[in-house]
């Protein structure tokens, strides 16, 4: 596997559902990011984790709990989802130098989920 | 106010044409540029990024940034179809540790035959 990999690439799950989502990067990065995007909005950040620490948490909901056990990997843990709440979900790693001014970001496929 | 703005569009030019797109951001202080291009379908990727005043070539594209204009746009020469996609404009401010990417809500570009 290269780059930053998600898993799954799909979801549809009711609004009494428990899912998780992961993301993986394979690229030695010390930051993740997870983003919702939704139609005709722009990319939303919502959670940042800098060497496996929270932060950033953008004023999501507590229905979205994210997990960082480590650099590498990345949890969104799902609950009691809403229908807005349907959005194709991100993942993104970088490299967070002392030089912070310049962040690549490398995005994953993403995770297309539907709440029914 | 929106922090990245960027016109919708969709942005039509035809084949070989030079396409430019345009991006403007409301945080005075911000640091580092960036333009991500999304297939429909698929995540961003990145294309260029600048962040000093002036311009910035990479082979067809160009990346431009006005930091008194609070300005940035993107220039993409001897534009071809596979061009077509959807160019994301993103700003890391002064605030979030440096690493916090702002996006605008991308512009729409077709290049017709």
């Amino acid at each position: 596997e290269t780059g930053v990999t998600q898993t799954p690439r799909h979801l549809v799950m009711g609004m009494t559902n428990k899912k998780s989502l992961k993301c993986e990067q394979h690229l030695g990065h010390n930051a993740m990011y997870w983003y919702k995007q939704s139609a005709k909005k722009p990319l939303e950040l919502m959670f940042v984790y800098n060497f496996k620490e929270q932060t950033e948490n953008n004023s999501v909901p507590s229905r979205f709990s994210p997990e960082c056990p480590n650099s590498s990997h990345l949890f969104l843990h799902l609950h009691t989802l809403q229908p807005e709440d349907s959005a194709l979900y991100l993942c993104a790693s970088s490299q967070r130098g002392r030089a912070s001014s310049y962040n690549e970001q490398f995005f994953g496929p993403g995770t297309r989920l539907t709440v029914l | 106010q929106k922090e990245v703005e960027q016109n919708s569009g969709p942005l039509s030019v035809p084949e070989g044409a030079i396409a430019s797109l345009n991006c403007t951001y409301s945080d005075r202080g911000s640091q580092s540029f960036f333009w991500y291009r999304q297939y429909s379908g698929k995540s961003p990727e990145l294309i260029m990024f600048i962040y000093s005043n002036g311009d910035k070539e990479d082979g067809r594209f160009t990346a431009q940034l006005n930091k008194a204009s609070q300005y940035v746009s993107l220039l993409i020469r001897d534009s071809q179809p596979s061009d077509s996609a959807t160019y994301l404009c993103a700003v890391v401010g002064v605030t979030g540790g440096g690493n916090k990417l702002t996006f605008g809500t991308g512009t729409q570009l077709k290049v017709e035959l």
